[in-house]
């Protein structure tokens, strides 16, 4: 069965420090897709990101990086100098292998208090 | 592109009512979801499309039904709404393996 944990319920940082977030998921198969999401208090959902199991490189989009290691199951999420848009939950979440990815299954999410 | 849009964005039923939530995306996507998200807590998948004409359950199904009788539209149908169905209410489609989420449906069942 597949599952995604994301341990860290509620982070705090002040504006400008680095904050990683940490996802673990479980899942059995080969052929799977890795994403995170953001929610800001709007409550609206942002598509950030996804990986597939095969492309285990890192990826940077701006203040945003990506650390996929299939070695410990982790798929976690890091922001450079932080801002206070940056406050929101992020979600990551998970998508097994097969045509369509069905059913992903969500993380509980961790909420990101950046403070001025 | 309206990108998925949903209606209404804020419902109060009595408990036993029923109601219909709906959800339209203009991109002509393949597969589109229902999914919940209760206070405090990630997304639970309820229901799931691949085309028109094709729905499944998701993790959470009971007491829901939906259709997609175009590749446009995909409601979701509250039958005999209970407290417990309280809870905000995306509809999303992706051609792959994205999602794109529409703005929510919070319901308050009391």
């Amino acid at each position: 069965a597949q599952k995604v944990t994301q341990a860290q319920t509620e982070i705090s940082v002040v504006e400008k420090e680095d904050v990683t977030l940490d996802c673990v998921y479980e899942t059995r198969d080969t052929t799977y897709y890795l994403f995170w999401y953001k929610q800001p208090p709007s409550g609206e959902l942002v598509f950030l990101i996804r990986r597939n199991s095969f492309d285990e490189q890192n990826e940077i989009s701006g203040r945003y990086s990506w650390n996929f290691q299939k070695s410990t199951s982790s798929f976690n999420f890091t922001i450079t100098a932080s801002q206070v848009v940056d406050s929101a939950v992020y979600f990551c979440a998970l998508s097994e292998g097969g045509t369509g990815g069905f059913k992903t299954i969500f993380g509980a999410g961790t909420r990101l208090f950046v403070k001025a | 592109n309206a990108g998925v849009t949903q209606t209404p964005k804020f419902r109060i039923l009595k408990i036993g009512q029923s109601m219909t939530l709906q959800c339209t995306q203009d991109m002509n996507h393949n597969y589109m979801y229902w999914y919940r998200q209760d206070p405090g807590m990630g997304l639970k998948l309820i229901y799931y499309s691949v085309g028109a004409g094709i729905t499944d359950k998701g993790e959470v199904p009971n007491g829901y039904n939906v259709s997609r009788s175009t590749t446009e539209d995909f409601p979701l149908r509250l039958e005999l709404a209970a407290p417990s169905q309280t809870s905000v209410y995306f509809c999303a489609s992706s051609p792959d393996r994205g999602r794109y989420f529409g703005p929510g449906t919070r319901l308050t069942v009391t």
